[in-house]
């Protein structure tokens, strides 16, 4: 199973400020889905990124697949209060079939009014 | 949102004492999911279902059955509860229409073993 790692842990800024989240592996993957997860409630799909050097939009949240297919970024502009949350990031392991997802750890945000 | 409901949606029980969650969805998907979800661990696959009375094991899947007898019931059930199984509990659904397998979750469920 890749080893999927998600940077910062944990983030708190204030509104109005932009901010980088990450999800690297060393290996390459086939596709990478970012998640929001708000407290108390279950996580919920943001986008999928399958082509290597992909951007998708998503109103204020940029998503990035790199080149390689290695990592992938989530950038949000202008952050919000209701931006709070845990963003995951899941891929589909090679091994085992595609029915599975591995998920990364999470980057906490907490964005301060 | 993707109609998926779980009950309870808290729980606490004893130490040894037999408990069984339950999911159920409305949107007809052939895969159903079993998550739990704890600090520093993440999200972490227990079992999961691709169709009705056809499972496999997960992650972590020591100490837990399912059971799905409908396309729609997804049955969790902790033989023996133990406090390492305090935990939250998520169940998703996925159709698999797109090969990245982009999964819909219910609201979870906090269980507490005293």
């Amino acid at each position: 199973t890749q080893l999927l790692e998600q940077s910062p842990q944990f983030l708190s800024i204030q509104e109005g400020e932009n901010l980088t989240v990450y999800c690297n592996s060393s290996s390459v993957f086939s596709s990478l889905q970012w998640y929001r997860q708000e407290p108390g409630e279950g996580p919920v799909l943001l986008v999928t990124v399958v082509t290597g050097g992909e951007v998708k939009k998503l109103k204020r949240l940029t998503f990035q697949f790199g080149d390689a297919r290695k990592d992938s970024s989530l950038h949000i502009t202008a952050a919000q209060p209701g931006d709070t949350g845990l963003y995951l990031c899941a891929y589909i392991p090679t091994q085992g079939g595609s029915e599975k997802l591995v998920f990364g750890k999470g980057t906490k945000l907490t964005v301060n009014p | 949102d993707a109609g998926i409901t779980q009950s309870p949606r808290h729980k606490v029980t004893e130490t040894g004492t037999p408990v069984t969650l339950r999911c159920h969805q409305t949107e007809n998907h052939r895969y159903m999911y079993w998550y739990r979800q704890d600090p520093g661990h993440g999200l972490r696959l227990i079992h999961y279902s691709y169709g009705v009375k056809d499972t496999d094991k997960g992650e972590v899947s020591d100490g837990y059955s399912v059971s799905r007898s409908k396309t729609e019931d997804f049955l969790l059930t902790l033989e023996s509860a133990t406090s390492s199984q305090t935990s939250v509990y998520f169940c998703a659904i996925s159709d698999r229409t797109s090969y990245s397998n982009e999964q819909y979750f219910g609201p979870g469920t906090r269980l507490t073993v005293t």
